[in-house]
């Protein structure tokens, strides 16, 4: 089975804190994903990327930045965290291409709130 | 624009309901169609999917049929059970590879 293990599930930090949060996965997939997921709102894509040391902005990538130095592991950073990014974060990957049959497999959420 | 909408939750339903959630899209084009599941405490996983008009996806006694006409992807059960209690996300594929579009997700709960 695909694994993909987020490091923290609950985080609580300080406004203005630098955040990391890691993302691991055990399939050797191309593609990575972060999310965060509101009430109302569903999944909103912040960062992808396609390969080792590529990134590509999503939807609302602002405050936000992602490091892919291995293939297995993709980190979000909050650079100086603010309470508007309280918010459920949701790491994904799935293999080349996103074709259909190819789902993204997700891990189980980091939690985080900033005070 | 290109965007996923379902019918807003809580749902709240009796063991051995008949559930449909609604979910609508707008894009150009026919694009895949899935529906992610949410359970308590866990990431989300892909529930099933249908990739051109007219296809019915199912699974676990859900079924949803991609319909171009209306541009509608409702998902249904016949007998819902306590176990089936998540949110449920209604997506459609995006046009960069791999990028999925999510609808703000529709959480039931099933009573006994």
């Amino acid at each position: 089975d695909v694994k993909v293990t987020q490091s923290s599930r609950y985080l609580v930090k300080r406004t203005g804190e630098k955040v990391f949060l890691e993302c691991v996965q055990d399939m050797d997939h191309e593609n990575m994903f972060w999310y965060r997921q509101d009430p109302g709102l569903g999944l909103r894509l912040i960062y992808f990327s396609y390969d080792v040391k590529m990134k590509e902005k999503g939807d609302i990538p602002e405050g936000y930045s992602v490091s892919r130095e291995k293939k297995e592991r993709f980190s979000l950073i909050l650079e100086s965290a603010s309470t508007n990014q309280t918010s459920m974060y949701l790491c994904a990957s799935s293999f080349p291409g996103g074709g259909d049959d190819s789902p993204l497999h997700f891990g189980n959420g980091t939690r985080l709130t900033v005070t | 624009g290109n965007s996923v909408t379902q019918m807003e939750g809580p749902v709240t339903l009796s063991e051995e309901a008949f559930l449909t959630i609604n979910c609508t899209y707008t894009a150009t084009g026919y694009p895949s169609l899935f529906w992610y599941v949410q359970y308590p405490g866990e990431g989300l996983q892909l529930l099933l999917k249908a990739t051109k008009a007219d296809d019915k996806g199912s699974n676990k006694g859900f079924e949803a049929t991609y319909r171009k006409e209306t541009t509608s992807f409702h998902l249904e059960k016949g007998s819902v059970q306590v176990s089936d209690s998540a949110v449920y996300f209604c997506v459609r594929r995006g046009y960069q590879g791999g990028k999925l579009i999510f609808g703000q997700g529709t959480e039931l709960s099933v009573k006994p």
